[in-house]
């Protein structure tokens, strides 16, 4: 079955330093990966994707990095700020086209 | 607001209790999805329904029992729960059939006594 993990179940970081987040995947065949990010009470907003014919893209303040050899997806924040405060998880897609999400690392920023 | 909408936000049931959890979605997508989240696990999928017809129950026990009576609104029923079901539930959208990710609801936090 599929495996979504992330390194660290916390993480904090204080305002104005960047924030690496970490997931392992296990399949080898998943061609989409996507992090979302879920604040107190909220349900998980979309922040970023990336296909698997890709190693990297960048967005506002975040970048997302993918590496097929060791299947590992990572969540970089640039300047983290005290609303980046939330639960981040990756989510894979297989070739089925059903997504398999991690368990979520906490990010907290300390001010 | 994510253009899907939850409610209720918060239910206290108990095990004997009938209740519904109630989703709406107004962006015009074609699937919605049921997933449960529990604390320090992974969100599990429980239903997907495309253009309103069930294309997957995974293993979900019988007291969750879903409906979808067009694309815009997703509903949950629950009866006979356990204390173990308490979680929160959350649904979510997509266009059938395109690989980008869902959009999610703000979930309901289901409390079982």
């Amino acid at each position: 079955g599929e495996s979504v993990g992330l390194h660290l179940p916390t993480l904090s970081v204080q305002e104005g330093d960047n924030s690496i987040i970490n997931c392992a995947y296990s399949n080898s065949a998943s061609d989409y990966f996507i992090w979302y990010k879920q604040e107190s009470g909220k349900g998980p907003q979309f922040i970023i994707d990336i296909r698997s014919n890709m190693d990297k893209r960048q967005g506002q303040r975040v970048t997302v990095l993918l590496n097929k050899t060791v299947k590992h997806l990572s969540l970089q924040i640039a300047a983290t700020q005290p609303g980046d405060s939330a639960v981040y998880f990756c989510a894979e897609k297989n070739t089925g086209n059903q997504f398999y999400f991690g368990t979520g690392t906490s990010l907290t920023v300390i001010p | 607001e994510t253009g899907v909408t939850q409610t209720p936000r918060h239910l206290v049931m108990g095990m004997t209790n009938k209740k519904s959890l109630k989703c709406e979605q107004h962006l015009g997508h074609n699937a919605m999805y049921w997933y449960k989240q529990s604390a320090k696990k992974p969100l599990e999928l429980m239903f997907v329904y495309n253009f309103k017809e069930q294309t997957e129950n995974n293993s979900v026990p019988s007291r969750f029992s879903p409906e979808c009576p067009n694309s815009s609104h997703l509903f949950l029923h629950l009866h006979t729960l356990q204390p173990e079901d308490s979680a929160l539930y959350l649904c979510a959208s997509s266009e059938s059939g395109r690989v980008y990710g869902y959009t999610f609801g703000s979930g309901t936090r289901l409390t079982v006594v």
